[in-house]
């Protein structure tokens, strides 16, 4: 089955530095690539997504990065603000027959310090 | 619209104890799924359903039924709760196996098993 590692688990910065949270994945049938935040208390929640077919996707000061060969996408967050602060997931989706699954990294705890 | 509302918030079992874990959704999504939240493991997926009367299993099953009798209502059983299972428990909804849809998670039931 698919398996997908995000790095860091945590990263502290700045307030109006930018962040970077790294994920790699392992089937290369994989063709859905979501990101979730979670903030404290509360379900995760999609901010972002990349298909397969796409290298780069940008909403505001967000933006994911895809790179299909070496099977590894990424989440940039521009001039981070503290409501920025929460657990980010990544996820890979393995489209195969009549399933939709995702499979999800173990997070990144992102503060952003005042 | 309320979304997926989960429902207790929190419970706490005795090893060997059963219980339901309930998760209803007011979207007429086609999809939902339960996952499971631990520290440094991420979301893991226990069950899904891809339509009323159809349940299959995820990546972590064993100890957990489930049945999709509606389309709105998805619950969890757990026959006889280990300490194992202590963990954060998400339902999750989308509209159907189109790439892009969104999952749309409750707020979670963090159960505890002594």
């Amino acid at each position: 089955g698919e398996n997908v590692e995000q790095h860091p688990s945590t990263l502290s910065v700045q307030e109006g530095d930018s962040a970077v949270i790294k994920c790699t994945y392992s089937d290369s049938a994989s063709n859905y690539f979501p990101w979730y935040k979670q903030e404290l208390g509360k379900g995760p929640q999609l901010i972002i997504d990349i298909r397969s077919n796409v290298g780069e996707k940008k909403d505001q000061r967000i933006a994911v990065t895809l790179n299909k060969t070496a099977k590894h996408f990424s989440l940039h967050i521009t001039e981070t603000q503290p409501e920025d602060s929460a657990v980010y997931f990544c996820a890979a989706c393995s489209s195969g027959g009549s399933n939709y699954k995702l499979t999800f990294g173990k997070g990144t705890l992102l503060t952003v310090n005042p | 619209n309320a979304g997926v509302t989960q429902t207790p918030k929190f419970q706490v079992l005795k090893t060997g104890q059963s219980m339901t874990l309930q998760c209803a959704q007011d979207m007429n999504h086609e999809y939902m799924s339960w996952y499971r939240q631990d520290p440094g493991m991420g979301l893991r997926l226990i069950h899904y359903s891809v339509g009323a009367g159809i349940t299959d299993q995820g990546e972590v099953p064993n100890g957990y039924n489930v049945s999709r009798s509606t389309t709105e209502d998805f619950p969890l059983r757990l026959l006889s709760a280990a300490p194992s299972q202590t963990s954060v428990y998400f339902c999750a909804s989308t509209l159907g196996r189109r790439l892009g849809s969104p999952l749309h998670f409750g707020n979670g039931t963090r159960l505890t098993v002594t």
